[in-house]
Order: C-alpha cells, then sequence, then structure tokens
C-alpha cells in the first residue's frame, strides 16, 4: 500500500540544522509532486514547502525561505528537507505528503500523509 | 495569499446526530477545495477534494458542498470514530497553499 514515513527529526538548538527524510513506497514516486507541512503543538496546519516531481520546481512558504531547502531522489524513493538558522517557532511535527501527479497544473490536496517526525528548537 | 476561516472552532454533537462545518475563503478558490480529518496522535487524513468529491474509502455520511468562498462539511450521522479536528485547505491560489483553523467536532 501507499506509505510514507518520516525519520530525521529531534531536539536541536536555535541555529542549528537538522535534515529530514522520507521514504516513500507503493506508488511510482517519481510520477507525484511531494510536499512537507508542519503542525505546532497544538496548532494548526501549515505548509512549508513543495518539489515538482522531477525537482525542477520549488515553493516555500515566507516563514522559511532562505532557510530550508526541498530536495528529492526519485532513484531513492526519498524526499529531503534541509532545515537550517532553526527558530523556537520552527518546532512542530513535519510531514510529508504525496501532492499531484505530473500532468498536473500545479499542486492539489495531500494524500496519502506520512505519520510525522517531532522537531523541538530549544535551547 | 487566501486565508481560510473555519466555524465554529469547536461542534459539540451527540452520536448519530448531524454535524455541519463551514469554511470560508478570503476570496474566491473555485471548487479547489479539500477537507481532511485529523485524530489525536494521528496524521491528517484527506476526505473530500474538489470541494464535493469524496476520497477512495470515505463514508458516504461524509459529504462537501460550496463553491467560491463558502464552503461545508456535513457528517449526516456522526458516529464515535468521527470525533475529531477538520480542517479545509484551498489549492487554487499558491504559493502558499492555505489551510483554515481547524473544527473540533467533540462529544456532547
Amino acid at each position: 500500500q501507499v506509505k510514507l514515513v518520516e525519520s530525521g527529526g529531534g531536539l536541536v538548538k536555535p541555529g542549528g540544522s537538522l535534515r529530514l527524510s522520507c521514504a516513500a513506497s507503493g506508488f511510482t514516486f517519481s510520477d507525484y509532486y511531494m510536499s512537507w507541512i508542519r503542525q505546532a503543538p497544538g496548532k494548526g496546519l501549515e505548509w512549508v514547502s513543495y518539489i515538482t516531481s522531477s525537482g525542477s520546481t520549488i515553493y516555500y512558504a515566507d516563514s522559511v525561505k532562505g532557510r530550508f531547502t526541498i530536495s528529492r531522489d526519485n532513484a531513492k524513493n526519498s524526499l529531503y528537507l534541509q532545515m537550517n538558522s532553526l527558530r523556537a517557532e520552527d518546532t512542530a511535527v513535519y510531514y510529508c505528503a504525496r501532492g499531484s501527479r505530473y500532468y498536473a497544473p500545479g499542486p492539489n490536496w495531500f494524500d496519502p500523509w506520512g505519520q510525522g517526525t517531532l522537531v523541538t528548537v530549544s535551547s | 495569499e487566501i486565508v481560510m476561516t473555519q466555524s465554529p472552532a469547536t461542534l459539540s454533537v451527540s452520536p448519530g446526530e448531524r454535524a455541519t462545518l463551514s469554511c470560508r475563503a478570503s476570496q474566491s478558490v473555485s471548487s479547489y477545495l479539500a477537507w481532511y480529518q485529523q485524530k489525536p496522535g494521528q496524521a491528517p487524513r484527506l476526505l473530500i477534494y474538489g470541494a464535493s468529491t469524496r476520497a477512495t474509502g470515505i463514508p458516504a455520511r461524509f459529504s462537501g458542498s460550496g463553491s467560491g468562498t463558502e464552503f461545508t462539511l456535513t457528517i449526516s450521522s456522526l458516529q464515535s470514530e468521527d470525533f475529531a479536528v477538520y480542517y479545509c485547505q484551498q489549492y487554487n491560489n499558491w504559493p502558499p497553499l492555505t489551510f483554515g483553523g481547524g473544527t473540533k467536532v467533540e462529544i456532547k
């Protein structure tokens, strides 16, 4: 079945870096756009970043632009999020989620989502 | 940026009753709207896309309606497993893709 498994979360000090990974299985990874979405403790959902199937087009939320980098390795069926200059307000569960198929004009809904990985930024 | 506003923040409903959740967009998103369900400690699950199309495996008691700026998610007869937080998300105008703040459906 379609499955997404995130890893790489943990405790990091403000200003530090962390790299999240998302392993995909059960579908043709290279056919789909992918996204990272986060959820601060007790809060709602915030879209973070989006990458097209080939990796040629990338979008970021203003809150992470210049600090986070999304990438993918279609040969390894994997999605990544490099997070630099981390701040306390980046503390959240980070979900990877599958988006549109490659022929879609743009992003649409997210289905499915991984179980999430917790990133805590604290001194 | 399109702002999505959900109401009410909390909805208290008895099992078997109907629940009606609202989502309003700050500008038209046509029918490019999705609904998700999230239970405690779990990832969100897609319920509805295209404002009214149920995702695979979603029971018929869930229905979505609306277009433009006003949308509704209706749960016709609440089951115990339906008590959760529900989010709407627009994908008409991006970036950014935006979510509503959520509606918590709790047991009355």
